[in-house]
């Protein structure tokens, strides 16, 4: 069965400070890739979506993912964080064969500090 | 924009009791979801269900039950309640793509915060 890490379980960044939270998968078919963001109070909504093509993504907020099939990862980024930016983010997989339902990372906490 | 609704935000409950909780979406979708919450675990799947009556058991069923009459509707039933069922439970719904994948993005409820005492 397929598995979703998220090694980063609390992230603490200052405002304008670069992003990178890591996501790695395990399932060598076919996998469709997202990141939810859940920012605090509110429900959890999608940031970006990969199924194919090119690899690097553009979601909203300015964030962005690159697939590296090679790595199983799919790792999500952001040059400059902002305070509203703290959420916590969880990355999720798809995958054709077996069961037909995402499977989530334990999320990574994100807290900026203005 | 699709709304899918929880019927309570927060739930406190006995030991024991039969507890319903109970998720409506207003976009005609056919796929629906639980799952659960849990700080460090992220989102573990309870049930699915992709048509009317239809159902499939997802990561952690055990302990727990599906209901679906209605294709905006379902609810996720917990037999009897015990105290490590406590927790956020969070209900979403997708249209289905005909390719064999789940991908179209699914959409969340607020979530039930729900505590067994």
């Amino acid at each position: 069965a397929q598995s979703v890490s998220q090694h980063n379980h609390h992230v603490i960044l200052s405002e304008a400070a670069s992003l990178e939270l890591g996501c790695n998968y395990s399932y060598g078919g076919t996998v469709n890739l997202f990141w939810y963001v859940q920012y605090p109070g509110q429900h959890l909504q999608l940031l970006l979506k990969y199924f194919s093509g090119d690899p690097l993504v553009k979601g909203i907020k300015g964030f962005e993912a690159e697939f590296i099939k090679s790595k199983f990862s799919f790792n999500l980024r952001k040059p400059s964080v902002q305070w509203s930016d703290t959420a916590e983010y969880f990355c999720a997989v798809n995958v054709k064969t077996g069961r037909r339902a995402l499977t989530f990372g334990s999320g990574t906490r994100l807290q900026v500090q203005p | 924009d699709v709304k899918v609704t929880q019927s309570s935000r927060y739930l406190v409950k006995r030991t024991g009791e039969k507890v319903f909780l109970e998720c409506v979406q207003d976009m005609d979708h056919e796929n629906m979801f639980w799952y659960r919450q849990d700080p460090g675990l992220g989102l573990r799947l309870i049930y699915f269900s992709y048509d009317v009556k239809m159902k499939e058991k997802g990561d952690i069923p055990e302990g727990y039950s599906v209901s679906r009459e209605k294709k905006e509707r379902f609810s996720l039933i917990l037999e009897s309640a015990s105290t490590n069922q406590t927790s956020m439970y969070l209900c979403a719904s997708s249209s289905p793509t005909g390719d064999g994948f789940f991908n179209q993005p699914q959409h969340f409820g607020d979530g039930t915060r729900l505590s067994i005492l």
